[in-house]
């Protein structure tokens, strides 16, 4: 089955710094989502990519569909304290509802 | 509500019990699926429902569990005779006709089983 690999998984930071995370797929993925996890809540969605080397942000986060279609990042630029929690990577295939999740990298954010 | 709401947020259960957990979909939204998330892992995939189509219950992981979404609405996701490998936090999403793949997600039942 579909297999993605999400790096780094976890990453400890100075507010201020700005950040990279990368998810890596074994097979091609038509689109491309990022979520943001907080303690005892759901994932909340920050950005959906769906077309092979688009660049998409949503105020300080920038996210990238691979143009291989295999890959894509997020970067969070100028990090802050609220920053904090665990980012998730999905895809989905042509067709495909289901989605392929990451195993997530964890952010930590040191005032 | 504006998003997707499950309920109870929290269950404790005794090992052989059955369990119900509830999911009010996002208002208009016509796919309705269910994950499973273990402590410190990614989401696995239950169970997906589109309108009135057959459910696509590939990822259910033993028939002790089902689901059923009366109404095209709400959603039910059932555990019988609980195990305690069924701890977990069970999450509910939604999406809209025509982008399935953007889903949406409720906070979660955390599910313990003792």
């Amino acid at each position: 089955g579909q297999q993605l690999n999400q790096s780094p998984q976890s990453m400890f930071i100075q507010e201020g710094e700005d950040v990279s995370m990368n998810c890596t797929s074994s097979s091609i993925f038509n689109t491309w989502l990022w979520y943001k996890q907080d303690p005892g809540e759901g994932p909340v969605l920050l950005i959906a990519l769906y077309k092979a080397g688009e660049l998409t942000s949503n105020g300080r986060l920038t996210a990238q569909f691979g143009i291989t279609r295999k890959d894509s990042f997020l970067n969070i630029s100028a990090s802050i304290p609220s920053d904090v929690g665990i980012y998730f990577c999905a895809g989905s295939g042509a067709g495909s509802y289901q989605l392929t999740f990451g195993k997530g990298t964890k952010l930590s954010v040191i005032p | 509500g504006a998003g997707v709401s499950q309920s109870p947020s929290n269950k404790v259960t005794e090992k052989g019990k059955d369990v119900e957990l509830r999911c009010d979909p996002i208002s208009g939204h016509t796919a309705l699926y269910w994950y499973r998330q273990s402590l410190g892992q990614g989401l696995e995939f239950l169970i997906y429902f589109q309108g009135n189509s057959a459910p696509d219950k590939s990822g259910l992981p033993s028939d002790r569990f089902s689901a059923e979404r009366t109404g095209g609405s709400v959603s039910t996701l059932t555990i019988q005779r609980t195990q305690q490998e069924d701890s977990a936090v069970y999450l509910c999403a939604s999406s809209r006709q025509g982008q399935r793949e953007t889903q949406y997600f409720g906070p979660g039942t955390r599910l313990l089983v003792l």
